[in-house]
């Protein structure tokens, strides 16, 4: 199994534009989530699903959107991208509670 | 109140040392706690979980101590090798599908 896999693994964007965090799970899980970790900070929740087809707001969700089509994908979209968001991605998945990280994607809008 | 196992933000040992590392949660209804480890550049590691009706759990190297009473954790480290060398943080949950609420990490570094 892969695990968690994210892409790309790093990013420049210009304010203003948009992009999609990729995020794909081998493990058949139900749960997904994606986080931000800023320097020195631990991770906040951004969205979560429950399931394909149900997604829900976390913590800090304004300016992203998210969608769950299917069991394995759990893209994340930034619409227009500000400096506040230069942070790093992490996606998550679990079957109960112990959550699996993917190796993260690192985003810097300038 | 009394501050119990202060977090520390940095913590050096010595190889073959044990390290002892602490953590305060914060919410009461949590019932599923998790130690991870992250090294530089890399996503958080699972390390080792333990729920709230227990007080201790062990696993190869690392065991895990909860003290309900006072919302603390602390991961226990046995012989530390330079391999150890990360942040580790703490996380709480109520449940699956639930966030994980991180604590305050904690960087290992460890000498030879």
């Amino acid at each position: 199994n892969a695990g968690v896999t994210q892409t790309p693994k790093f990013r420049i964007l210009k304010i203003g534009q948009s992009m999609t965090l990729q995020c794909t799970q081998d493990m058949n899980h139900n749960y997904m989530y994606w986080y931000r970790q800023d320097p020195g900070m631990g991770l906040k929740l951004i969205y979560y699903s429950v399931g394909a087809g149900i997604t829900d707001k976390g913590e800090v969700p304004n300016g992203y959107n998210v969608s769950r089509s299917t069991t394995e994908d759990f893209p994340l979209r930034l619409e227009l991208a500000a400096p506040s968001q230069t942070s790093v991605y992490f996606c998550a998945s679990s079957y109960q509670e112990t959550q699996y990280f993917g190796p993260g994607t690192r985003l810097l809008v300038l | 109140g009394e501050s119990v196992g202060l977090h520390l933000p940095t913590l050096s040992v010595q190889e073959g040392d044990n390290s002892i590392i602490n953590c305060a949660y914060s919410n009461s209804a949590s019932d599923y706690f998790i130690w991870y480890k992250q090294e530089s550049g890399k996503g958080p590691q699972f390390i080792i979980d333990i729920r709230s009706n227990m007080d201790k759990r062990q696993g190869q190297r690392v065991t895990v101590l909860l003290n309900k009473t006072v919302k603390h954790l602390s991961l226990q480290i046995a012989a530390t090798q330079p391999g150890d060398s990360a942040v580790y943080f703490c996380a709480e949950t109520s449940g699956a599908g639930t966030a994980l609420i991180f604590g305050k990490g904690t960087t290992l570094s460890v000498s030879s």
